[in-house]
């Protein structure tokens, strides 16, 4: 079984300040995806990365995909309480289409 | 705009009623999957589809079964609902490998 491990595991912040999530995997992933949750709702796909070392940036997101495509990175800039909400990294391995979830970074932005 | 629905959103009901969550999508997605998550809690695969008439396990045991007879619904059904079973099902499909997931907005169930 391929494990996905969140660092950390909850975050509390002040509005405008700057925040990294980490997943991290001793497992190679072909793809890794990220995740936000709202209470009461299902998760929304924010970014898919498939290529060792990309970037990709969505507004004050940033998401980076290890050389070895074992770890992801989520960076927020400047955040907002309409950041707030549960942060999921998930990556494809070897079984076709099926993804591991990671156990979730819980974000709070105070205003 | 959902693609993936799930009724009911909430439900409550006693022990040992059999119960039936029902999750549709209308994307033709050929790959369907049950989740099972407590609040701020990691997700947990316990039913997956790959198409018609596929079914498998996930990693989490449950006592639940499903079906896929039609590509567009994906019910889920507990027998004799139990406390244990109070939880939030989340239902999703994707295209295929490397592609995302598409949520529907879960069913909070409470056992009572």
């Amino acid at each position: 079984t391929q494990l996905l491990e969140q660092s950390p595991q909850f975050l509390s912040i002040q509005e405008g300040e700057n925040l990294t999530v980490y997943c991290n995997s001793s497992s190679v992933f072909s793809s890794l995806q990220w995740y936000r949750q709202e209470p009461g709702e299902g998760p929304v796909l924010l970014v898919t990365v498939v290529t060792g070392g990309e970037v990709k940036k969505l507004k004050r997101l940033t998401f980076q995909f290890g050389d070895a495509r074992k770890d992801s990175s989520l960076h927020i800039t400047a955040a907002q309480p309409g950041d707030t909400g549960l942060y999921l990294c998930a990556g494809t391995g070897t079984s076709y289409g099926k993804l591991t979830f990671g156990q979730g970074t819980i974000l709070t932005v105070h205003p | 705009e959902a693609d993936i629905y799930q009724t009911p959103r909430y439900l409550v009901i006693g022990t040992g009623k059999k119960i039936t969550l029902e999750c549709s999508q209308t994307m033709g997605h050929d790959k369907m999957y049950w989740y099972q998550q407590d609040p701020g809690m990691e997700l947990h695969l316990i039913h997956y589809s790959y198409g018609v008439n596929s079914t498998e396990k996930g990693d989490l045991s449950s006592e639940s079964t499903v079906s896929r007879i039609r590509t567009e619904h994906f019910p889920l059904t507990l027998e004799s609902a139990r406390p244990s079973h109070t939880s939030q099902y989340l239902c999703a499909s994707s295209h295929g490998q490397g592609h995302g997931y598409t949520f529907g907005s879960g069913t909070r169930l409470t056992v009572v």
